[in-house]
Formats: C-alpha cells, sequence, structure tokens
C-alpha cells in the first residue's frame, strides 16, 4: 500500500462544476502539498498546509491531521482547470523529501 | 533566476550511453530535490542535496545514477550505462531551506527517452 493515496484517479466534469479531489496518508508528516501539473508542463505548488484550511481563488485545500485525509476543492470548474492534480506530503520519518500520490486527472468540459 | 532551471528540456539517447542533466535552483536556495517521474505516475525521490551534501540519496535506483553539486547552487544528474527503463521525465526542485517550511519550486523538467 502506497504511502499517499488519491482518488479519483481520473475525473471528468461539465464547466461550472463542484470538484473534489480525496488524498489520504498512513504516516506522519510535518506538511502536506497540493501541486498541479499540465501536460508537457512542470508542476506549480497550489498549496502547503499542515493544518486547518487554505484557501486561493476557485481552490480550497483541507486537512485533517487526525484523520490522515485531506482535500482539494475548486469552485465553479473551468476548462482550464484541466490538469493532473498530485498530493504529497513531507517530514516523513524526519525527511525532507516528498513523498507523492499518483496523481488525479481532471478534466473540465465545456 | 526567477524559477528553477532545467536542461536539456528533451533528451534522446542510446541505450549505453552516459547522460547528464542539469538543474539551476533558484539563488539562494539551498535545498535542492531531484526527482524521477514515470508515464501515469507521481514522481518518486531520487537524491536531495542541503548545500554542497547529499544529504539523502536513498531514492537512487542503482550506482549507475550519480548526482553533484560542486558549489552548492546548480546541480548534475549523471546516468551512466543507460537502459530503456531510465526512460522517464525528471524533475528538479528547490527550496529556501530544507524543513519544507517555505515550500518548494519545480523545474519543468528534462524528458529522457533511451532507445
Amino acid at each position: 500500500k502506497n504511502e499517499v493515496e488519491q482518488s479519483p484517479q481520473n475525473l471528468t466534469a461539465q464547466e461550472g462544476e463542484f470538484i473534489t479531489i480525496n488524498c489520504s496518508y498512513s504516516v506522519g508528516i510535518s506538511a502536506l502539498h497540493w501541486l498541479q501539473q499540465h501536460p508537457g508542463g512542470g508542476i506549480v505548488s497550489l498549496f502547503m498546509l499542515s493544518s486547518g484550511k487554505k484557501k486561493h481563488g476557485r481552490l480550497i485545500a483541507t486537512i485533517n491531521i487526525q484523520e490522515k485525509h485531506s482535500s482539494l476543492h475548486i469552485t465553479a470548474s473551468h476548462p482550464r482547470d484541466s490538469a493532473v492534480y498530485i498530493c504529497a506530503v513531507s517530514g516523513v520519518q524526519g525527511a525532507q523529501k516528498l513523498v507523492f500520490g499518483q496523481g488525479t486527472r481532471l478534466t473540465i468540459n465545456p | 533566476g526567477a524559477g528553477v532551471s532545467q536542461t536539456p528540456s528533451n533528451k534522446v539517447t542510446e541505450k549505453g550511453k552516459y547522460v547528464e542533466l542539469r538543474c539551476d535552483p533558484i539563488s539562494g536556495h539551498t535545498a535542492l530535490y531531484w526527482y524521477r517521474q514515470s508515464l501515469g505516475q507521481g514522481p518518486e525521490f531520487l537524491i536531495y542535496f542541503q548545500g554542497t551534501g547529499a544529504a539523502d540519496d536513498s531514492g537512487l535506483p542503482n550506482d549507475r545514477f550519480f548526482a553533484v553539486r560542486p558549489e552548492g547552487s546548480v546541480s548534475t544528474l549523471k546516468i551512466q550505462r543507460t537502459e530503456r527503463g531510465d526512460s522517464a521525465v525528471y524533475l528538479c526542485a528547490s527550496s529556501v531551506d530544507g524543513f519544507s517550511n517555505y515550500g518548494y519550486t519545480f523545474g519543468s523538467g528534462t524528458r529522457l527517452t533511451v532507445v
């Protein structure tokens, strides 16, 4: 079992829909990261969370430390939101490297 | 520079050849990471530098892989006797320090294809 599990692996929705991507992890961490990767492009950091909730524009990220679970929400989704969204954790066993989930491929149709 | 720069962006090489991949981190970032991403998978850790030294090289798959950061800025990932299974996107990231307090900035990656 991977240390970081994301669901769903693939998600297709219509423009305007509310999107939720989930991430569960099985180890102690110092922070959880949500990242965005466009086809052929690099990775962009969206959020870094150690507790609570963060909001940036139409993106909201939450984390429940006790349940070892995080969610990324996109409100009023748009085709330009289509990308792979990756959950990663840092601080596993004190190490500073990121441990990644397998990613969620999101497609928003017009 | 303004971001993390990786060169080349694409590299095609023949099986058995030697390749070098370069990462130029954000100026002043002491921590530098190399990851490898195979098609359809999340990135996997290779090696982490704090300054000039490799603080964690536990992700290097075998002794054909080696990385250096001699002056604490630019890093080079070196792969000897390349194999087809080495084909992947190699990602570099840097951060202000090694304690993930400030997040990470990623480069656009080098797509390596071994034929």
